[in-house]
Formats: C-alpha cells, structure tokens, sequence
C-alpha cells in the first residue's frame, strides 16, 4: 500500500545532541510538510517542501532544519534539542494542489532527556 | 489572521448516541474546511472536506458536517457512534486565495471523543 513511513517511531536524545527524524512516502506526491505536536495540542506547521522548494513558516526556530534529497525523502534535522522541543513530529505529503488531502504518517515521539 | 477554535476539549458518549463536535473559524477571506482523526500513537486521517459547493459535506465512517457561513461554523456530526469512534477529532482551515497563508492547514485544539459501552 502507498503510504507514508516515518522512522523512529520513538526517539529519545540528549539535551543538546543533533537528531534526526526521518520520513519517506511512496505516493509520489510533491509536496512534503513537518508539523510539531506538543501533549494535548494542535499539530503546528514549521516548513514544508514543494519539490525541492523549501518553504520556512515564519515562526519556526533556527535550530529546526529540513532537507529533501529527492522526491521520496524528507529529513528533519534538530542541531541542539532543547526540553522544550520534546512532541511530536509528524510528517505529511500532499500531491500538489493546496487544498488538496495532506496524508499523514504515524508519527516520530522526540523525547529529550 | 486566521484562527481555528474546537468549542470543547472532551466530549464523552455513550455507544449508538449522536454526537456534534463543534468547530468554529475566524477569517477574513474565503476559507476551505477539514476535519481530522488521530486514533492512538497514529498520524492523522481525513474524514472530511469542504471547498466549495453543498454545505453539507459526508466523509469516512459515517460522519458529516456542515458549513455554515454566516455562523462560521463547521460542525461535525455522527448519528450513532461506535466504540471504535473514540479518538481525538481536529477541526483545520487553509485559507483562499488573498489570504497572507494560501496553502497552509491549521488546526483547531482537538476534541477528545470518548464513547462508552
């Protein structure tokens, strides 16, 4: 089935070691977003790609980086994990359209120690 | 700016009783609708759309809801939920073109929905 994978599931880092979330997507769809998820709120947009067009929201913090060697793959890279970027990530694809259905994947729990 | 607000954190049911899990935005310009599902240590399903059209919307598992422009409202509605319905429900817009975020979803808080047997 197509679907979107994201790896770990569960990560657990330590304050200040680089981390890096994985996601991969066999839809072939051009678009690409990370989304944070603190406990009990809602999923916060940070960046998405469309193709290899980088997009950054406004109010995502430096330390949150983002690369996308081809289509299939997306990265999110967090040079030096505070406490407070513990969540959830999750990643989703859309096929191009902005109104189009964002699929999601399961999810990667960042826990920071 | 625009800004989405689920009227309630946790609503809880019994098995086959309707349900309405409220939703309200605020938006200056056009807008277009989503509701999402998060079942337990998942990502997030659609389960419903709304872009233009019907103002009543059907989507998965048997939910629907309706756009109500001048109430902006979007609420969701069952009407008899299952056991396996219990999850937390999110409410999302994009704005339109004109708006200063075409193309970005944001979501509402959440609504926990539990259905007891």
């Amino acid at each position: 089935d197509a679907m979107v994978i994201q790896n770990p599931r569960y990560q657990v880092t330590q304050f200040g070691k680089p981390v890096t979330l994985s996601c991969s997507q066999t839809l072939n769809h051009n678009v690409m977003y990370w989304y944070q998820q603190k406990s009990s709120q809602a999923p916060k947009l940070l960046f998405h790609y469309y193709d290899k067009d980088f997009n950054n929201e406004a109010d995502t913090p430096d330390n949150f980086q983002s690369r996308r060697p081809n289509t299939s793959f997306c990265f999110l890279d967090i040079r030096s994990p505070g406490l407070g970027d513990a969540a959830m990530y999750l990643c989703a694809t859309a096929r191009g359209s902005s109104t189009d259905t964002q699929y999601f994947g399961p999810g990667t729990r960042l826990t920071v120690l | 700016a625009q800004s989405v607000t689920q009227l309630d954190s946790q609503v809880p049911v019994f098995e086959e009783a309707p349900v309405e899990l409220r939703c309200n935005y605020s938006s200056s310009v056009s807008v277009y609708l989503f509701w999402y599902v998060q079942y337990p240590n998942q990502g997030l399903q659609l389960l419903l759309k709304y872009l233009s059209g019907s103002t009543l919307v059907k989507g998965i598992n048997g939910f629907e809801a309706e756009f109500n422009k001048s109430q902006t409202s979007f609420h969701l509605r069952k009407p008899s939920v299952h056991i396996s319905d219990t999850a937390e429900y999110f409410c999302a817009v994009i704005l339109g073109r004109g708006g200063t975020s075409y193309g970005k979803l944001t979501f509402g808080q959440g609504t926990i929905l539990t259905v007891h047997p």
